[in-house]
């Protein structure tokens, strides 16, 4: 079956740290995987994507590559801003009409 | 461009009741997946509807339906309420032929079951 499994939090970090946010996945066929961010009180934005094994998907300097060998798609950052705190939900899609999402990790930058 | 519209924002309703949630997808886009998210959880797959016709289906019982619109409008209907339906009703659109490129969610509606 599907399925995603996300690096329990809370995540608090200082700003300008360096954030990992690990996530692998079990998936039949060949998924697209995928990066969401909801802020407190809102919906779910597309923060970054990668359709097949090896590309990086990147976006407001977050990035994260599909590693079909580790089944992994990590969530990474350079530099932390205080801008950045919210949750971060890993998710796959094979089929194309249904997402599977993670449990989702809380960040927290604090000044 | 507007983005996904969801109505109303809050609601509170009793156990046993219906309800109706409404959506309306971003502008071209015609296909409409509901999902549900509880508290401090993942959105779960509740069902997609393309073309007016439902086009997936997640594990929820049939008091979970739905409906969408010629104009690719949505409606999410949930009979006798439970108090574990409480949680974030999150609407998303997206162009049937770019499914795996993301969707646009909504804002969502939060439902609280007393």
């Amino acid at each position: 079956g599907n399925s995603v499994t996300q690096m329990e939090g809370p995540v608090t970090l200082s700003e300008e740290a360096f954030l990992t946010i690990n996530c692998t996945y079990t998936a039949t066929g060949y998924p697209s995987l995928f990066w969401y961010v909801q802020y407190p009180g809102e919906g779910l934005q597309l923060l970054l994507k990668a359709t097949k094994a090896d590309d990086k998907g990147s976006n407001k300097g977050f990035e994260a590559t599909y590693r079909k060998e580790t089944t992994s798609f990590h969530l990474e950052k350079g530099s932390v801003q205080v801008s950045d705190s919210a949750v971060y939900f890993c998710a796959l899609s094979s089929t194309g009409n249904q997402f599977y999402f993670g449990t989702g990790t809380s960040l927290t930058v604090i000044p | 461009e507007t983005g996904v519209t969801q109505s109303p924002t809050h609601l509170i309703k009793t156990r046993g009741q219906q309800v109706t949630l409404r959506c309306s997808s971003q502008s071209g886009h015609n296909t409409v997946s509901w999902y549900q998210q509880a508290l401090g959880q993942g959105p779960q797959f509740i069902f997609q509807y393309y073309r007016e016709e439902e086009n997936g289906r997640g594990n929820f019982p049939p008091r979970f339906s739905g409906l969408q619109f010629p104009n690719y409008s949505s409606e999410l209907n949930v009979n006798a309420l439970e108090l574990d339906d409480s949680a974030l009703y999150l609407c998303a659109s997206s162009l049937a032929a770019y499914l795996n490129y993301g969707y646009t969610f909504g804002s969502g509606t939060r439902l609280t079951v007393v």
